[in-house]
């Protein structure tokens, strides 16, 4: 069946270190995967968008990685704070161009002072 | 703010009854899309519009319709609420032009049933 799997449980990291969240999938082949923060009782926000013929994206202190062959992609946040604990949601883009996203569980970071 | 507006923010209401969820999208945005958080659960794709036409459907219950009407505005029906429809629900947007983007969520309607 097609699945999506980030760590259920939560990470916790001290200020200043770099935080790594995974996303892994099987049976899928996305064109595109994204990642959303979610704050509680919020809605989701994009962070990043990267293709299927990327194998990295930047964006201020924010990395991801794509890897089609492990099926798997990775989500840092360098120099980490405070205000990056939510939860990280990782997005797949199953059909190309229509948007329909399948979203994993998420993982919550929590940045401790 | 996301830019797209869902109404009302709180919804409380009895098993059995039957209530309407709005979704306003972006200004320009012709997908809109629903989807159901329960507690502690992750987001659980409902339905698809884009211009007015369903495009997919994920885990929608029978109990539960939607639409999207020529002015790009949405609704979701639930019909014979029970206990476990008590959930966030969100609707998002986007552009949908054929590149893809990103999806901009709404706050959100959390509707609890009694």
């Amino acid at each position: 069946s097609q699945k999506i799997e980030q760590n259920s449980e939560a990470l916790n990291i001290q200020e200043g270190k770099t935080a790594t969240l995974t996303c892994n999938y099987t049976n899928y082949s996305p064109a595109y995967l994204q990642w959303y923060r979610q704050d509680p009782g919020r809605g989701p926000v994009f962070l990043l968008l990267i293709r299927e013929n990327e194998k990295e994206k930047r964006k201020e202190r924010l990395k991801v990685t794509f890897d089609t062959t492990l099926k798997q992609s990775l989500f840092h946040i360098t120099a980490s704070q405070p205000a990056d604990s939510a939860t990280y949601l990782c997005a797949l883009d199953i059909t190309g161009g229509y948007n329909k996203l399948i979203f994993g569980a998420g993982t919550r970071l929590a940045v401790h002072p | 703010d996301s830019g797209v507006t869902q109404t009302p923010k709180h919804l409380i209401t009895a098993t059995g009854q039957r209530v309407t969820l709005r979704c306003s999208p972006r200004s320009g945005d012709l997908s809109v899309y629903w989807y159901q958080q329960s507690l502690d659960q992750g987001l659980q794709f409902l339905i698809q519009y884009y211009n007015g036409e369903e495009r997919a459907k994920g885990n929608i219950l029978e109990r539960f319709s939607a639409q999207q009407f020529p002015d790009l505005h949405s609704e979701l029906n639930l019909s014979s609420l029970e206990l476990g429809d008590s959930a966030l629900y969100f609707c998002a947007s986007s552009v949908a032009t054929g590149l893809n983007t990103e999806a901009f969520f709404g706050q959100g309607t959390r509707l609890t049933v009694v």
